[in-house]
């Protein structure tokens, strides 16, 4: 079945460093791919997707682009803020399934 | 626009006790999802409805745990009898009918069963 791999945190950086957070998939077909963000306290809200090969969704200084050769979909910023503490999932859904979530890296930015 | 509301947002109970959740979504949002979301793991979707109709609940545990969505609008989840490893955050999601790529999620309902 349709699965997510991200990997495992807490990720722990200082502000303005580079962040990358890595996530696989396992999909039949062709999914569409998400990052969502959890502040603390708060819902889950959607980052960015991608719903084709080669797609790069952005959003806040964030990217991400959809790779299907190595079933790939990792979230990059080049500058991080410390309001960009948060936990972070990646997450995929396929044609008439669910959507599908990883596990959540937690990201704490330092000043 | 509003968001999805939930309540209540905390919940302790004793195991073996009952208890149900609230969700009103987005207004004009045709579809509603409750998701699962045990400490250290990503949401887990346990219902779909499409309007007042189930559309996927194939995760929810239906002995013990059930949900309705009677006009279309808000939808209550209850779970009955509780056990311990029902602890989790409750979440509601809505989003337009056929849009089930942008789903909204409101803020969760945290439960702790002791």
């Amino acid at each position: 079945g349709n699965s997510v791999t991200q990997m495992e945190g807490p990720v722990t950086l200082s502000e303005e460093a580079f962040l990358t957070i890595n996530c696989t998939y396992t999909a039949t077909g062709y999914p569409s791919l998400f990052w969502y963000v959890q502040y603390p306290g708060e819902g889950l809200q959607l980052l960015l997707k991608a719903t084709k090969a080669d797609d790069k969704g952005s959003n806040k200084g964030f990217e991400a682009t959809y790779r299907k050769e190595t079933t790939s979909f990792h979230l990059e910023k080049g500058s991080v803020q410390v309001s960009d503490s948060a936990v972070y999932f990646c997450a995929l859904k396929g044609a008439g399934t669910a959507l599908i979530f990883g596990k959540g890296t937690t990201l704490s930015v330092s000043s | 626009e509003a968001g999805v509301a939930q309540s209540p947002r905390y919940k302790i109970i004793e195991k073996r006790q009952s208890v149900a959740f609230w969700c009103n979504p987005i207004s004009g949002h045709a579809t509603l999802y409750w998701y699962q979301q045990i400490l250290g793991q990503g949401p887990k979707l346990l219902i779909q409805f499409q309007n007042n109709g189930v559309v996927d609940d194939s995760q929810l545990p239906k002995d013990r745990f059930s949900a309705e969505r009677l006009k279309g609008v808000d939808s209550t989840l209850k779970i009955q009898p509780a056990k311990l490893e029902d602890s989790a955050v409750y979440l509601c999601a809505s989003s337009l009918e056929h849009r089930a790529n942008e789903q909204f999620f409101g803020p969760g309902t945290r439960l702790t069963v002791l």
